[in-house]
């Protein structure tokens, strides 16, 4: 009974420094999206995947890539981390596009770029 | 665009008091709202959707919200506030274009002995 999980739990990165955030759902879920989370703002929509082979970007994408090769993965790469992007990252899915259906969110990943 | 507006950022009540978090959305058609609450540290679990059926909608852990068109409102209330609700609680919209998640700034909820 896994649901969505993302590692790593927490990272320090210096700037400049390359990584990627792990996410993988078990429910055979269609529909997956990045968030990050900072303090006052709520969360907001990095990327976002209807299926495999295809993504999109959300609100804020720059400085980060995805792809989407099977349907239970989905990274999030930083190409070149700026301080900028010291955020609580969030991983979620659904099965269905459709508006209403709810989403399942992973436990987050904690990353700090010094 | 559709948007949430938390109208508090922090609340705080007594233990057995009645809890309210106010929502205002702003969409341009009939939306579909959430709520969901974040405990510290850990992600986010939904505790109820509004999709234009019964505009009182009942979640989980004795929580509900009304879906008030007139008012553009989606305010969360429980009866008896309990200690393990100390949360932040986040309003939420779905952007139909994306199909994503468009999140209110939250409300962080104290509960007092």
């Amino acid at each position: 009974n896994a649901g969505v999980t993302q590692t790593p739990k927490f990272q320090v990165l210096k700037t400049g420094q390359s990584m990627t955030l792990q996410c993988a759902q078990d429910m055979n879920h269609e529909y997956m999206s990045w968030y990050r989370q900072d303090p006052g703002m709520g969360l907001r929509l990095i990327h976002y995947s209807v299926g495999a082979g295809i993504t999109d970007q959300g609100e804020v994408p720059n400085g980060y890539n995805v792809s989407r090769s099977t349907t239970e993965d989905f990274p999030l790469r930083l190409l070149s981390a700026a301080p900028s992007q010291t955020s609580v990252y969030f991983c979620a899915s659904s099965y269905s596009r459709q508006a209403g259906v709810p989403q399942h969110f992973g436990d987050g990943t904690r990353l700090s770029i010094l | 665009a559709q948007s949430v507006t938390q109208l508090d950022s922090h609340v705080s009540v007594s233990e057995g008091t009645p809890v309210l978090l106010r929502c205002n959305y702003s969409s341009s058609y009939s939306p579909s709202l959430f709520w969901y609450v974040q405990h510290p540290n850990k992600g986010l679990q939904l505790l109820l959707k509004y999709t234009s059926a019964a505009t009182l909608v009942k979640g989980i852990n004795g929580f509900e919200a009304e879906f008030k068109k007139s008012e553009t409102s989606f305010h969360l209330t429980k009866p008896s506030a309990h200690m393990s609700d100390a949360a932040e609680y986040f309003c939420v919209v779905i952007d139909t274009g994306r199909r994503a998640l468009t999140f209110g700034s939250g409300t962080r909820l104290q509960v007092q002995p």
